[in-house]
């Protein structure tokens, strides 16, 4: 089973909507958890850890479920700016990090 | 303060020469992480290390690539006699001991085997 889940995608969007990515992770010693943003042909980038409590940065929301082993990640008023592609990433112990597949967005105009 | 360095940014190989990328982690990161992307696919772990150790290798194929970390220098990721399956984007992260926001990546070096 892999550390690391997501749906690939891709989500297709327009301008202004609500998008939700989800993630789920297969250790429930699981420490910590990021999103990463991806461009295209680009590396990798900390959009934003998550928290217990849940957390926001703009239009952006992330909140992870402990007891069922997901973490989500909310994008507002959707910019076409915000075309990438979405990693989860979740942290087991010490130093090793687990890269979900990637969720696709595009965000039409 | 410069980021992860990589370098070459592009390499052009023929099959079965060498191909040999290297990785100059952030200041003060002490751990390097390799990872391969082949085209239209998600990043997949190849090895991590740490000044002259090897930690976790569990995804590196169990032939013609191998990687080094040495007390001096960057890392260098090394393949050997390479196919045209090998092309691919080959991105390297750092991280202090405590990685507490997670990976810095380079970025990263496009292998084409011709």
């Amino acid at each position: 089973r892999k550390e690391v889940e997501q749906d690939p995608g891709p989500f297709n969007v327009p301008e202004g909507a609500t998008v939700a990515f989800n993630c789920t992770y297969s250790n429930s010693a699981s420490q910590s958890f990021f999103w990463y943003r991806q461009d295209c042909r680009k590396e990798p980038k900390l959009l934003m850890s998550v928290y217990s409590s849940g957390n926001e940065d703009g239009r952006f929301t992330a909140q992870l479920n402990r007891a069922s082993q997901y973490i989500s990640l909310l994008i507002r008023d959707s910019k076409l700016s915000d075309s990438a592609t979405y990693l989860c990433v979740v942290n087991v112990a010490g130093n090793q990090f687990y890269f979900g597949t990637g969720t696709s967005l595009t965000v039409i105009p | 303060n410069a980021g992860v360095m990589q370098n070459p940014r592009h390499l052009v190989r023929r099959r079965g020469q060498e191909a040999r990328l290297r990785c100059s982690p952030m200041k003060g990161h002490s751990h390097v992480y390799w990872y391969r992307q082949l085209p239209e696919e998600g990043l997949k772990f190849m090895v991590y290390l740490q000044k002259e150790n090897i930690i976790d290798e569990s995804g590196m194929p169990k032939e013609r690539f191998s990687a080094e970390f040495p007390k001096e220098g960057p890392s260098i990721l090394r393949i050997q006699q390479v196919v045209r399956g090998d092309s691919a984007a080959y991105f390297c992260a750092s991280s202090p001991d405590r990685p507490n926001y997670g990976y810095t990546f380079g970025s990263g070096t496009r292998l084409t085997v011709v």
